[in-house]
């Protein structure tokens, strides 16, 4: 199985801060790397696919990057209604994996 | 607009049985992969099974092969994960989505349901 490793566990920052979250694959998974955000009570919701492709309807301050083995999802400008839990997901092949998710908490 | 809504999580007793239902709206639901995605009080996602658009093709995750079995019903816009011999580890938010791809499966999910709760406890 491929083991999806996230850091930081949490993250304290400042609206307006700019964020990145880093996601460390056990394997290669080329571009296979997508994004959620999740906030206490809802269902995830999918901010970036393919690792850097921008989910409709998600603001441009979102963005990602990396391939193979090597992940990060920054924010550019936090913004009040960004705090929560991020996790990154392999799609490479099943067992679908995911990280174990990065708080983001308001400094 | 899509639409995901579950069903099923009571609280049940270790080595009990159950069934998740998931009834989808808003997209043609034979045209899509669907998964179970679990959720434990406090924790992080663990993917738990997928089901092909057309039913014929099913993965699991090791923590549930041979104990979940995944189903669909076409007809109905239903999809179904069947749970025997459930452990206290099974306790659960118990999520249904969609897999982005149409007519295959790309293993990421577009839609979510807002989940249903098992709790396994004696």
């Amino acid at each position: 199985d491929i083991q999806m490793t996230q850091s930081p566990s949490s993250l304290s920052a400042s609206v307006g801060d700019r964020v990145t979250i880093t996601c460390r694959a056990s394997q290669s998974i080329s571009s296979y790397l997508n994004w959620y955000q999740q906030k206490p009570g809802k269902a995830p919701k999918l901010l970036i696919y393919a690792a850097s492709s921008l989910q409709s309807g998600v603001p441009s301050r979102f963005s990602g990057s990396g391939s193979g083995t090597d992940f990060t999802l920054t924010i550019s400008s936090l913004q009040p209604e960004d705090f929560a839990t991020y996790f990154c997901q392999q799609s490479d092949s099943p067992p679908i994996t995911f990280g174990q998710g990065t708080r983001l908490e308001i400094k | 607009e899509v639409q995901l809504v579950e069903s099923g999580g009571v609280v049940v007793q270790p080595g009990g049985s159950l069934r998740l239902s998931c009834a989808a709206s808003g997209f043609t639901f034979d045209d899509y992969t669907m998964h179970w995605v679990r959720q434990a009080p406090g924790k992080g996602l663990e993917w738990v099974s997928l089901i092909s658009w057309d039913g014929d093709s099913t993965y699991y995750a090791d923590s549930v092969k041979g104990r979940f079995t995944i189903s669909r019903d076409n007809s109905k816009n239903s999809l179904y994960l069947q749970m025997n011999s459930l452990r206290t580890e099974d306790t659960a938010l118990y999520y249904c989505a969609k897999d982005i791809g149409s007519s295959g499966w790309l293993y990421y999910f577009d839609y979510w349901g807002q989940g249903t709760l098992v709790t396994v406890s004696s």
